[in-house]
C-alpha cells in the first residue's frame, strides 16, 4: 500500500530535549516536505527536499532541522525544543515531474512540549 | 506561489450542492490549481486538480474561469462526512519556487 508514515504519532516531552520524529514515504517520491498545524494558522510548510541530499527552508523553518540521506526517509529534528514548538506535524511526499502538486499526507504526529 | 483567498467557513445541509471558491489573483501562466480535503486529525487528501476550464472526478468538480483568477471547488449532494477544511494550492513543480503555502482553508460544516 502507498503511503507516508511518521513516528511517533504522540509525543510529549519537555523542553531542551531533543527529540526526531521520523517520516518515510514507499512511493519512489522526489519532493517530501514538513509542515505543522496550529489552530486558525492553516497548514505552514517548515522545510522541504526536492531529493536527495537537497533540503530548503519553507515558511517557519526556525528551531527544526532536517536531513534527506535517503530517497525514501526525511526526518524532522527539534535539537532544543521549546513550548511554541507544540503542534501538529505532518509529513508529506509527491513526484516531481510536471504538473501541479499532488501531495500524500502522513497521519501526524501531535507533539506537546511541555 | 500565488496566494489565495478562500472563506474561513462555510454551512450546508446533506443532500446540497457546496461551492467552494478560492481566490488566486497572481497566479502564474504555469500554475496548477489543486484542492485538498482534511478531516480533523488527519493529514490532508488530494481530491481534485486542473489548469483551465472544468475537471471533474467520483468525488468533485472543479471549475476554473478563463482568466484563471479564482476556481470553484463543487461538491454535489454533500453528507455529513464531507465536514472537513477544505484548501486550495496553487502552484507548479519547478515552478518559481517550490516552496508550497496552504492557506488557513474552508471550514465546511455539513449539518442533517
Amino acid at each position: 500500500e502507498a503511503q507516508v508514515t511518521q513516528n511517533p504519532r504522540y509525543l510529549i516531552t519537555v523542553t531542551g530535549k531533543k527529540l526526531t520524529v521520523t517520516c518515510s514515504q514507499n512511493m519512489n517520491h522526489e519532493y517530501m516536505s514538513w509542515y505543522r498545524q496550529d489552530p486558525g494558522l492553516g497548514l505552514r510548510q517548515i522545510y522541504y527536499s526536492m531529493n536527495v541530499e537537497v533540503t530548503d527552508k519553507g515558511d517557519v523553518p526556525e528551531g527544526y532541522k532536517v536531513s534527506r540521506k535517503e530517497k525514501r526517509n526525511f526526518p524532522l529534528i527539534l535539537e532544543s525544543p521549546s513550548p511554541n514548538q507544540t503542534s501538529l506535524y505532518f509529513c508529506a511526499s509527491s513526484f516531481t515531474r510536471t504538473g501541479g502538486w499532488t501531495q500524500y499526507f502522513g497521519p501526524g504526529t501531535r507533539l506537546l512540549v511541555l | 506561489l500565488a496566494k489565495t483567498t478562500q472563506p474561513i467557513s462555510m454551512d450546508s445541509y446533506e443532500g446540497q450542492e457546496v461551492n467552494i471558491t478560492c481566490s488566486h489573483n497572481n497566479i502564474a501562466t504555469n500554475d496548477y490549481i489543486t484542492w485538498y480535503q482534511q478531516f480533523p486529525s488527519q493529514g490532508p487528501r488530494f481530491i481534485i486538480q486542473g489548469y483551465k476550464t472544468k475537471v471533474t472526478n467520483e468525488v468533485a468538480s472543479l471549475f476554473i474561469p478563463a482568466d484563471r483568477k479564482s476556481s470553484t471547488l463543487s461538491l454535489p449532494r454533500v453528507s455529513l462526512s464531507d465536514t472537513a477544511v477544505y484548501y486550495c494550492l496553487v502552484g507548479v513543480v519547478g515552478g518559481a519556487t517550490n516552496k508550497l503555502i496552504f492557506g488557513t482553508g474552508t471550514l465546511l460544516a455539513v449539518q442533517p
